[in-house]
C-alpha cells in the first residue's frame, strides 16, 4: 500500500497569515499520462470531507484561489494564503494512483 | 445538484451484519464509479472499495482490510449504492460515507452514517 505522511502545523496560525501543509507519499504518484494523482480535502468540524485540490495542483470547482497545490512525484504542499476562520478543520492528502486508495493522517488547522 | 444520502446505520453486535444504502441524485448514476469510505471517530478516512460504472461492467475493487467481509453493489434502476457488511467487529465502528468518483478524486461525499459495533 502507498503510505501517505502528513506534517503538522504550528497552531494556531494568525488570521491573515499563510499556512503550508506537507504530504509525502511512499511511492511516486506521477502517472504515465503525466498527471500526478494527489488530492487534498478539507474536513470542517462536524462535516464530511470536501475536495479542494486534485491532480496535485488543480483547484476544485468553487474553491478559493487562496488554496494552491504543488509538489513533485512524492513530496507535496498545500498552501493557504491569508488564512480565514472558515479554513479551520483537518486537511487530508490522498493518493489515487493505485488501489487501495489511501489517505494521510490529517493536519489540523487552528486560527488565532 | 448532486446529492448522496446514506442510511441504514446503527448499533450492531459483534459478529452481526448490516447493510448501508446511499441514495444518489442529481447526476447520471450509471456514468460514475462509486465508493464507500469510513472514518473512525477522531481518525483519518479509510477507503473501503469501489464499484465501477456501466462502461466498465460495474466491477469492484476492495481494500484488503475488508475484502471478504464487505460487499459493494448498486441498483442502477433506483440509483442506490449499497454496502453489505458481515462479521462485524468493534474496529468497524465508524462513520461510513459514500462518495462519487471523478477522474481520479472523490468529488462528492454524503453526510455519512454512524455504525457502532458493540455488545
Amino acid at each position: 500500500d502507498i503510505v501517505m505522511t502528513q506534517g503538522a502545523l504550528p497552531n494556531p496560525v494568525p488570521s491573515g497569515e499563510s499556512a503550508s501543509i506537507t504530504c509525502q507519499s511512499s511511492k511516486s504518484l506521477l502517472h504515465s499520462n503525466g498527471k500526478t494523482y494527489l488530492n487534498w480535502y478539507l474536513q470542517r468540524p462536524g462535516q464530511s470531507p470536501q475536495l479542494l485540490i486534485y491532480w496535485m495542483s488543480t483547484r476544485a470547482s468553487g474553491v478559493s484561489d487562496r488554496f494552491s497545490g504543488s509538489g513533485s512525484g512524492t513530496d507535496f504542499t498545500l498552501k493557504i494564503s491569508s488564512v480565514e476562520a472558515e479554513d479551520v478543520g483537518v486537511y487530508y492528502c490522498q493518493q489515487f494512483l493505485e488501489y487501495p486508495l489511501t489517505f494521510g493522517s490529517g493536519t489540523k488547522l487552528e486560527i488565532k | 445538484e448532486v446529492k448522496l444520502l446514506e442510511s441504514g446505520g446503527g448499533l450492531v453486535q459483534p459478529g452481526g451484519s448490516l447493510r448501508l444504502s446511499c441514495a444518489a441524485s442529481g447526476f447520471t448514476f450509471t456514468d460514475f464509479y462509486m465508493s464507500w469510505i469510513r472514518q473512525p471517530p477522531g481518525k483519518a478516512p479509510e477507503w473501503l472499495g469501489v464499484i465501477r460504472n456501466k462502461a466498465n461492467g460495474y466491477t469492484t475493487e476492495y481494500n484488503p482490510s475488508v475484502k471478504g467481509r464487505f460487499t459493494i453493489s448498486r441498483d442502477n434502476t433506483q440509483n442506490i449504492l449499497y454496502l453489505q457488511m458481515n462479521t462485524l467487529r468493534a474496529e468497524d465502528t465508524a462513520i461510513y460515507y459514500c462518495a462519487r468518483l471523478g477522474k481520479g478524486f472523490f468529488d462528492y461525499w454524503g453526510q455519512g452514517v454512524m455504525v457502532t459495533v458493540s455488545s
